[in-house]
């Protein structure tokens, strides 16, 4: 199957600073990728949908000056957490949607981001 | 809003099939029936997607109602490792960003010895 990597799988920082997460898709191409939050005993919720060479579509209540993503090739699509908070302390996954008429999101295997 | 409905947990006793139920009644024509599945703190797996034929690979089997209003999941043999979080989803096709998945409360899957 398509594999997505995540790095790093876990990061600490502290408040007020900003945390990059790389998602890669590693043997396929991917158009589009999306990026999710996962909070603890909740279920995924989507983010933002990122197309390679335009801009992001964030989901309502999703600031997108505090979360910059960038897609800039067909593999890589990075998100950034500005000014990180304790609040945005959660497990952030990615997605790649495959092509080629499988038309299937395979996930990252997520990055655990704790924000003192 | 999710648009499917799940059994909050199940279990199975281990090497026993184990039948995951869903229920979508509001499917429009052109969404496929995804599933995913998520141990615990790692991302979701993809098992299977189906639109109206049942359909099997080596990971699970997929049965879909003629109505399709409905779906179950079958792993035939369960094994341990396979207590995950089991999500059921319905989602559009095609390679477009509006391809996204909407992830309810999925069933929680015990597999017993």
């Amino acid at each position: 199957g398509a594999v997505v990597s995540q790095h790093p799988s876990w990061v600490i920082c502290k408040s007020g600073t900003s945390v990059k997460i790389e998602c890669r898709s590693l043997d396929f191409q991917a158009t589009t990728m999306f990026w999710y939050r996962q909070f603890p005993k909740q279920s995924l919720m989507l983010m933002a949908t990122s197309n390679e060479g335009s801009k992001a579509t964030y989901e309502q209540g999703v600031e997108k000056d505090k979360f910059l993503i960038n897609h800039a090739s067909l593999t890589l699509s990075t998100l950034t957490v500005t000014s990180a908070h304790p609040e945005d302390s959660s497990f952030y996954i990615c997605s790649a949607l495959s092509g080629g008429g499988t038309d299937t999101q395979y996930f990252g295997p997520g990055t655990r981001l704790t924000v003192l | 809003d999710a648009k499917t409905t799940q059994p909050t947990s199940m279990d199975c006793a281990e090497g026993r099939a184990a039948n995951l139920p869903c229920n979508h009644s509001t499917i429009s024509g052109n969404e496929y029936v995804y599933w995913y599945r998520q141990i615990h703190s790692q991302g979701p797996q993809y098992i299977i997607h189906g639109l109206k034929n049942n359909e099997t690979n080596e990971m699970a089997s997929l049965i879909i109602t003629e109505d399709r209003k409905s779906s179950t999941l079958i792993l035939p043999h369960a094994t341990l490792r396979d207590t995950a979080v089991y999500y059921c989803i319905v989602s559009p096709g095609g390679n477009n960003a509006g391809n996204m998945l909407t992830f309810g409360g999925g069933t929680r899957l015990m597999v017993k010895p």
